[in-house]
């Protein structure tokens, strides 16, 4: 069956990196791209973007340019998302989810970033 | 950016019963070709969410039929029958016609 695992929950500082991966099984990695979003606590769903797991080219949101960084492993069937200088409203819970560029077919479990001094 | 506008923003209902959750769009969903990709997801306590009904009126695999989504346009509805315990949670709806893809602020679902 489809499934996306999402690394564990991270803490971090502010000011440091974290890097979330997604592993993804039960279809082909190539033939649907990965999208990314996240979810403060108690809040709705914002998309931040997506890579397209065939060549690589990645698209941004608006708000998630720059410190937001999409990349693959495409050996290991494996989307990342990586945020660098971390701030307090990145605290969030982030999800991947694939399989229709025009709905979110298959979600990842989510993984819990906080971010705290 | 489209913004999705869902009320009520929360629901009691009985077990047993039926229940409406309305979405509307400040722009109408109707994509180039045709298409309206409006959807619909229940988001459990503590999970992700889950995709209940995609172009406005398409159960995904595994969905009852007791939930259903209709409309068009701008304004949407996705409507439960015979409410279980298992369908309590946070619905939100969700278009995918133009980018970027945005959501609604939710309709949290109770039990009365």
């Amino acid at each position: 069956q489809i499934q996306l695992v999402q690394s564990g929950p991270e803490v971090k500082k502010p000011g440091e990196s974290v890097k979330i991966s997604c592993k993804a099984s039960g279809y082909t990695f190539t033939q649907a791209g990965m999208q990314w979003l996240k979810q403060a606590q108690g809040k709705s769903l914002k998309w931040m973007g997506w890579i397209n797991t065939n060549t690589g080219k990645t698209t941004y949101a608006a708000d998630f340019t720059g410190r937001f960084v999409f990349s693959l492993e495409t050996s290991a069937s494996t989307a990342y998302l990586q945020i660098t200088n971390l701030k307090n409203e990145d605290m969030a819970t982030y999800f991947c989810a694939s399989l229709s560029p025009h709905w979110f077919a298959y979600w990842g479990q989510g993984t819990l970033v906080t971010v705290s001094s | 950016d489209v913004v999705m506008t869902q009320t009520p923003v929360s629901l009691s209902v009985s077990l047993g019963g039926q229940v409406s959750i309305s979405c509307r769009s400040s722009q109408s969903l109707v994509h180039n070709n045709g298409n309206t990709y409006l959807s619909w997801y229940l988001q459990k306590p503590g999970q992700s969410p889950q995709l209940l009904i995609y172009k406005v009126s398409n159960r995904f695999s595994g969905i009852s039929d007791r939930f259903s989504g209709s409309g068009s346009g701008t304004d949407f509805t996705l409507k439960i029958s015979r409410v279980e315990p298992d369908d309590l949670g946070v619905y939100y709806c969700g278009q995918g016609t133009q980018y970027p893809p945005t959501f609604g602020g939710g309709t949290k679902l109770e039990l009365k």
